[in-house]
């Protein structure tokens, strides 16, 4: 079964570094979204992507943060100077073009876990 | 102001039981509405989804309720397994994958 894949899933950074995190989407997905979720805290939206350009984003998606999708197949968030309050899970998600677009399904990774020190 | 509150934070329950989670939302415009299995260390995975005119749906043992009048939803849980431990996530679309509102979840933890 397709699947989104998120890479590293576990990152710990210095406070100040810059950080990539990974993911590769369903191959015939064409809509892409960071989510993140802070421990103990409820999933919040950073970042929707499509056609190669950010469609929308969230406050929380600040000048420290960037999506691109290099090569076609990864989508990559890059946080440029982590901050403390950066340490959260990432989620990943994707879905198809679909003519019902509300309704139709976005598929998760697992999450990367940041851990900003 | 959106919002989705579940009920109850967390449960335990015994291998075999039934249990019912709860969502109240105060979403506006109101498109959908999801619930995810959220696996510890794992993303969310989708169970259902329900529009504004499906009052029922079912996947398996799951069986999510929707009124819409009241902005209440509630998951249910037949026959438990170990493997249901986990957090249950109640989601509303209020018009586009970018504004998903979450709630915080209910953690169920299945004992044998």
């Amino acid at each position: 079964e397709p699947e989104v894949t998120q890479t590293p899933s576990h990152q710990v950074t210095q406070m100040g570094q810059e950080v990539i995190l990974r993911c590769v989407p369903i191959s015939n997905h064409l809509y892409f979204y960071w989510y993140r979720q802070i421990l103990g805290q409820k999933v919040e939206f950073l970042v929707s992507f499509y056609n190669n350009e950010i469609s929308e984003k969230s406050e929380i998606f600040d000048d420290q943060f960037s999506v691109e999708r290099p090569d076609g197949s990864n989508f990559t968030l890059k946080i440029r100077s982590t901050k403390l309050e950066d340490s959260a899970m990432y989620f990943c998600a994707s879905r198809s073009v679909q003519t019902d677009t509300l309704n139709t399904e976005a598929f998760f990774g697992q999450g990367t876990r940041l851990t900003v020190v | 102001k959106n919002q989705v509150e579940q009920s109850p934070q967390s449960l335990i329950i015994l291998e075999g039981k039934n249990c019912t989670l709860q969502c109240n939302y105060t979403v506006s415009p109101f498109s959908n509405l999801r619930w995810y299995k959220q696996d510890t260390g794992r993303g969310p995975v989708s169970l259902t989804i329900m529009t504004f005119s499906e009052n029922t749906k079912s996947n398996g043992r799951y069986t999510a309720t929707l009124d819409a009048d009241t902005k209440q939803s509630s998951l249910h849980i037949t026959a438990s397994q170990l493997s249901d431990s986990a957090s249950y996530i109640c989601v509303v679309n209020s018009g586009g994958y970018n504004k998903l509102i979450f709630g915080a979840g209910t953690r169920l933890a299945v004992h044998p």
